[in-house]
């Protein structure tokens, strides 16, 4: 089974300065994806951004970018330029790459709040 | 496109009482889940469904029960409902045919069990 861990349960950034969440991960697979999701108060999961294992290349969206350190087993989250509206608890996840029902499954780490100060 | 609906959003039961959370998708998903997220932890796993007829255990099934008779509909039925039941539950759809899809989330139903 894996398993995903985010070492750090709260954080906190100064609107416009950059933040990394960090994210660890333990599988025996060699393929799978990697995801951040971000939870506002609302409650609503909002997808922030998607890697795919095999892919070398680090995800980016906008502000949001990975740091993909696959033999690490490692998975951060950098955000620029911080904004209020970034405030939220952010939750890292693993799904595997392998066919079949358990591909749709979603593995999440135990959530990083990140407050954005004024 | 409303995407994946939830409802109730929020529901307070009593100790012994059955419910129906009720999730609805219509992005023409084969894949819906429900996950569950108490405080201090992320989503885990209850039950999930890989189309019509065909519904399978996550994480932490135990009472809980599902079906799915249509590709739309995916409920979840507490069958007698206890205290460690209270917790937000979170529907979630995607398509099924390749893994690693982007999953798309309800907004969430909170439950009081009490």
């Amino acid at each position: 089974a894996q398993t995903v861990t985010q070492s750090q349960p709260e954080m906190s950034v100064q609107e416009a300065e950059t933040v990394t969440l960090s994210c660890t991960y333990d599988t025996s697979e060699n393929n799978y994806y990697l995801f951040w999701y971000k939870q506002p108060p609302s409650r609503q999961m909002i997808l922030v951004i998607r890697q795919e294992a095999y892919k070398q290349q680090n995800a980016t969206e906008n502000r949001f970018s990975v740091n993909f350190q696959k033999a690490a087993k490692s998975f951060s989250l950098k955000i620029s330029d911080s904004q209020l509206g970034d405030t939220a608890m952010y939750f890292c996840a693993f799904m595997t790459a392998y066919s079949g029902a358990g591909s749709y499954q979603l593995t999440f780490g135990k959530g990083t709040k990140l407050s954005v100060i004024p | 496109n409303a995407g994946v609906t939830q409802t109730p959003k929020f529901q307070v039961l009593k100790t012994g009482q059955s419910m129906t959370l009720q999730c609805a998708q219509d992005m023409n998903h084969e894949y819906m889940s429900w996950y569950r997220q108490d405080p201090g932890m992320g989503l885990r796993l209850i039950h999930y469904s890989v189309g019509a007829g065909i519904t399978d255990q996550g994480e932490v099934p135990n009472g809980y029960n599902v079906s799915r008779s249509t590709t739309e509909d995916f409920p979840l039925r507490l069958l007698s409902a206890a205290p460690s039941q209270t917790s937000v539950y979170f529907c979630a759809s995607s398509y099924g045919h390749n893994s690693g899809n982007t999953i798309y989330f309800g907004e969430g139903s909170w439950l009081t069990v009490v």
